[in-house]
């Protein structure tokens, strides 16, 4: 089955350094994997997405991700954190076998201290 | 382009009502479109998938009957939660597939908040 895991629920991080947000996921065909960013009270933004080709990928605002297959890992990156990056982000996974139904982490809350 | 809206963004209503809420594609058509619950500090649930002209497929565990799902055109889907309860307030997101790629891609809504009192 389809699946997606974020470990990390909450990570606090100084404004200015680096970051990385974990994603993994569990899927039968190759995936395509995307990463979105939620402010309190919002939809979804879609930071970046991987469909095929170089496995790093550059999104908005600075963020890229790898998406590594040996490791069913798409980690979400960025070298310097601004204050304004604070939200909760989602990994997910799409389309299923049976449709174009997208399988979403749990998600991982960002806070930045200045 | 590929901008969806929802309506209401935020809704209060006392239990038993009925509360409908649209989902639009602005700039393009989409033939399917999705409906997500969020509780807070959650992530996305998927509620069902609306196929423009038929019939919504519901996920395992919601009520097709207390979440009427309605796609009658291509731009436009509709949620309505019948006789809500205070445990339905959540955070209702759409989503519709569309794009020139060959994956069509789902752009998400704003989300609506409903509050059940």
């Amino acid at each position: 089955a389809q699946s997606v895991t974020q470990p990390d629920i909450h990570i606090t991080v100084s404004e200015g350094a680096s970051l990385e947000l974990r994603c993994n996921y569990s899927y039968g065909a190759t995936p395509y994997l995307f990463w979105y960013v939620q402010s309190p009270g919002q939809g979804l933004q879609l930071l970046l997405k991987y469909f095929s080709g170089d496995t790093l990928v550059q999104g908005i605002k600075g963020f890229e991700a790898e998406f590594k297959r040996s490791q069913s890992s798409f980690n979400l990156r960025k070298p310097s954190v601004h204050w304004s990056d604070a939200a909760e982000y989602f990994c997910a996974v799409g389309p299923s076998n049976t449709g174009n139904q997208f399988y979403f982490g749990t998600g991982t809350s960002l806070t930045v201290i200045p | 382009g590929a901008v969806v809206s929802q309506h209401p963004s935020r809704v209060i209503c006392k239990s038993g009502t009925s509360v409908k809420i649209e989902c639009r594609s602005l700039d393009f058509q989409a033939t399917t479109m999705f409906w997500y619950r969020q509780f807070p500090k959650q992530s996305l649930m998927l509620m069902a998938t609306s196929n423009e002209g038929s019939k919504a497929t519901y996920e395992q565990g919601v009520e097709k009957d207390k979440f009427l799902i309605n796609h009658a055109s291509l731009t436009l889907s509709t949620l309505t939660v019948t006789s809500a309860h205070p445990e339905d307030s959540s955070f209702y997101i759409c989503s519709a597939e569309g794009g020139s790629n060959s994956y069509n891609e789902q752009f998400f809504g704003p989300g609506t908040r409903l509050t059940v009192l």
